[in-house]
């Protein structure tokens, strides 16, 4: 049973398109972490939102996390062929131990 | 990037070997953690330390055990590899206050057990 479902799991766009990637459960968490991951590397943290309801923005990367701390979303607006990659959501609970999603694989088309 | 390496990079050994993965940190961070990717499966967390000799259970712990012995250290065996072990290992750090919720990432681990 996955903690936290991420959705959708594959994603294929051309460039300038715009989309969102979801991340929800039903467990409440301390913060929550997206990581942008390539082939052959380990994930790169992009953003950790703490706050229920709080939106960060990362140039073209819009992150919101939901009111009561459950879920999050991931906008990105007029994609680029460098956003491709495997997106991954992370929920932080008892302080220091992580839930991962399964991850979205993003495809960005020239 | 956060100082940490992992070795080997790639192996491939036998069912019923004993393996030891080595993740090594430059960084002094008090977290560190091991955790297994699989298809569909995002990241899974198999063990991870909250100081020197200090390590506790994850999700899929059955199978492996951990050490760490220093601050910088921290090993991942499989006392004896299966096939379901076959999977990319990922050792990552995270540190105190301010940087509790940021994990730093190892470049992997690829085992193959045959």
């Amino acid at each position: 049973t996955q903690l936290l479902e991420q959705s959708p799991q594959f994603l294929s766009i051309q460039e300038g398109e715009n989309l969102t990637v979801y991340c929800n459960s039903s467990s409440v968490f301390s913060s929550l972490q997206w990581y942008r991951q390539e082939p052959g590397e380990g994930p790169v943290l992009l953003v950790t939102v703490v706050t229920g309801g709080e939106v960060k923005k990362l140039k073209r990367l819009t992150f919101q996390f939901g009111d009561a701390r459950k879920d999050s979303s991931l906008h990105i607006t007029a994609a680029l062929p460098g956003d491709t990659g495997l997106y991954l959501c992370a929920g932080a609970y008892n302080f220091n131990k992580f839930y991962f999603g399964s991850g979205t694989k993003l495809n960005v088309k020239p | 990037d956060a100082g940490i390496t992992q070795s080997p990079r790639h192996k491939v050994t036998e069912t019923g070997t004993p393996v030891t993965l080595r993740c090594h940190q430059t960084e002094n961070h008090r977290y560190m953690y091991w955790y297994r990717q699989d298809p569909g499966h995002g990241l899974r967390l198999i063990h991870y330390s909250y100081g020197v000799k200090d390590t506790d259970k994850g999700e899929v712990s059955d199978g492996y055990s951990v050490s760490r012995s220093k601050t910088e250290d921290f090993l991942l065996t499989l006392e004896s590899a299966t096939s379901s072990q076959t999977s990319v290992y990922f050792c990552a750090i995270s540190g105190l206050g301010a940087g509790a919720d940021t994990q730093y990432f190892g470049p992997g681990t690829r085992l193959t057990v045959l």
